[in-house]
């Protein structure tokens, strides 16, 4: 089967970095996706890795090892509005179908940024 | 493009009513989803389509959960009866499948089953 695996709350200050950890477990691993959710609202797409290294978006960057079955988020001069639920999701063909590859969501990771 | 519309936002009912979801996904994305989600079991993929043939429903917890996706623009996720233990927020996303395959996903049904 298929399992996620990353931290449920994460605090940081204000302007500061924060590291955001996943760590997967499939077969036909295809790429490692990050999705942003505030309280109330819907999961939005951040970033998508399907090679190793990092992936930069802004303040927002991604970082995969697929030998390590291993990534993260990495958010930089951290905002009050960053506060919200970042989900690693992965993206997988686990019977090698050679089909549509389906999307696993992990558990989420809470960030809470304090002043 | 308005994003993926779901209605309604809001349903509160009683066990046992029937519950009737609908989604309308991104024009010319061949893949839909259902999710759903709770403090305890986190975002749970139940059902995705893709040219509005139904893929892979292993998610779907149970007989009285059924999806329909009669046309490429109109999904609906139907529980009968419904049960409180139902009560969560369900999502609808929409994808290319090219690409990054990033899901869209519409604003959530929050729904209450008293």
């Amino acid at each position: 089967g298929q399992s996620l695996e990353q931290p449920s709350e994460v605090t940081a200050v204000e302007g500061a970095i924060v590291q955001i950890n996943c760590t997967y477990q499939t077969s036909g691993f295809y790429g490692l996706s990050w999705y942003q959710q505030h309280d109330g609202g819907a999961p939005t797409f951040l970033s998508y890795n399907a090679l190793d290294g990092l992936e930069e978006t802004g303040r927002f960057s991604s970082f995969l090892s697929r030998s390590d079955s291993y990534g993260y988020l990495l958010l930089q001069e951290l905002q009050m509005k960053d506060s919200a639920s970042y989900f690693c999701a992965v993206r997988a063909d686990p019977m090698n179908s050679g089909g549509y590859q389906k999307v696993t969501f992990g558990t989420g990771t809470k960030l809470q940024v304090i002043p | 493009d308005a994003g993926v519309i779901q209605s309604p936002r809001h349903e509160v009912t009683e066990m046992g009513q029937e519950v009737t979801l609908r989604c309308k996904p991104i024009s010319g994305h061949d893949y839909l989803f259902w999710y759903r989600q709770t403090m305890m079991r986190g975002l749970e993929l139940l059902i995705y389509f893709n040219n509005n043939v139904p893929i892979d429903d292993s998610g779907m917890p149970e007989d009285r959960f059924s999806a329909k996706m009669p046309n490429a623009s109109f999904s609906t996720l139907k529980i009968q009866p419904s049960e409180p233990r139902d009560s969560a927020v369900y999502f609808c996303a929409s994808s290319s499948g090219q690409g990054k395959d990033t899901q869209y996903f519409g604003p959530g049904t929050r729904l209450t089953v008293l």
